[in-house]
């Protein structure tokens, strides 16, 4: 079994100040990691993955996450907000391999991006 | 360029009525899904396809049907909407996958339904 958990249902921070959005997760299997954002009445778009390579995964738009197997975390960062990246953001799980795998969402974090 | 395509994006329609939503891709995936999305909430899987004529439920029970009578469509039908279908309903796919793959999905715009 697999499961995601965001622990910040929303986040706001100012424009130019870092952004941290929280994941934990947990895996029976060496698990894929996901992180994808949804911005209002849009699909999901890709950020960044894991996928066993390097811990330390660059993204899209300057985001950034790293993966710590000792602590089950996947957090996501990026060195100074910009108010385009208010979204919703989705962390994600996924058991690596088989047809039959599939992915688990997480609650989704709110992020809000102020002058 | 390859894409994944949801008609229509909006739709409002009125109880008892027959409705589908459609998703096409032109990235020659093998697996397709379909998504249920409250408004602030999570992403449910209700149904997903490894290939033609391959169709399995979900993660949540869901009174939708699809079909997947070729590899680059998946429609969603539901024979009589009911105001609890409300719903964002979101289209994604993916390559098969093996045991090296890592099953990035690719995600439709969606399509926002509402039943009166």
């Amino acid at each position: 079994a697999q499961s995601v958990t965001q622990l910040d249902s929303h986040v706001s921070v100012s424009e130019g100040t870092p952004v941290l959005l929280r994941c934990n997760y947990s895996s029976s299997y060496s698990p894929s990691l996901f992180w994808y954002v949804q911005h209002p009445n849009k699909g999901l778009q890709l950020l960044l993955k894991y996928t066993s390579a390097a811990t330390l995964v660059k993204g899209i738009n300057g985001f950034e996450a790293e993966f710590k197997k000792s602590e089950t975390s996947f957090h996501l960062t990026k060195p100074s907000a910009h108010m385009s990246d208010a979204a919703e953001y989705f962390c994600v799980v996924s058991d690596r391999g088989g047809t039959a795998s599939k992915l688990t969402f997480g609650t989704g974090t709110r992020l809000q991006v102020t002058l | 360029e390859a894409d994944i395509y949801q008609t229509p994006r909006y739709l409002v329609i009125g109880t008892g009525k027959k409705i589908t939503l459609e998703c096409s891709q032109t990235m020659g995936h093998d697996k397709m899904y379909w998504y249920q999305q409250d408004p602030g909430m999570e992403l449910h899987l209700i149904h997903y396809s490894y290939g033609v004529n391959s169709t399995e439920k979900g993660d949540l029970s869901s009174e939708s049907t699809v079909s997947r009578i070729r590899t680059e469509h998946f429609p969603l039908t539901l024979e009589s909407a009911r105001p609890s279908h409300t719903s964002q309903y979101l289209c994604a796919s993916s390559e098969l996958g093996g045991l090296s793959s890592y099953n990035e999905q690719f995600f439709g715009p969606g399509t926002r339904l509402t039943v009166l």
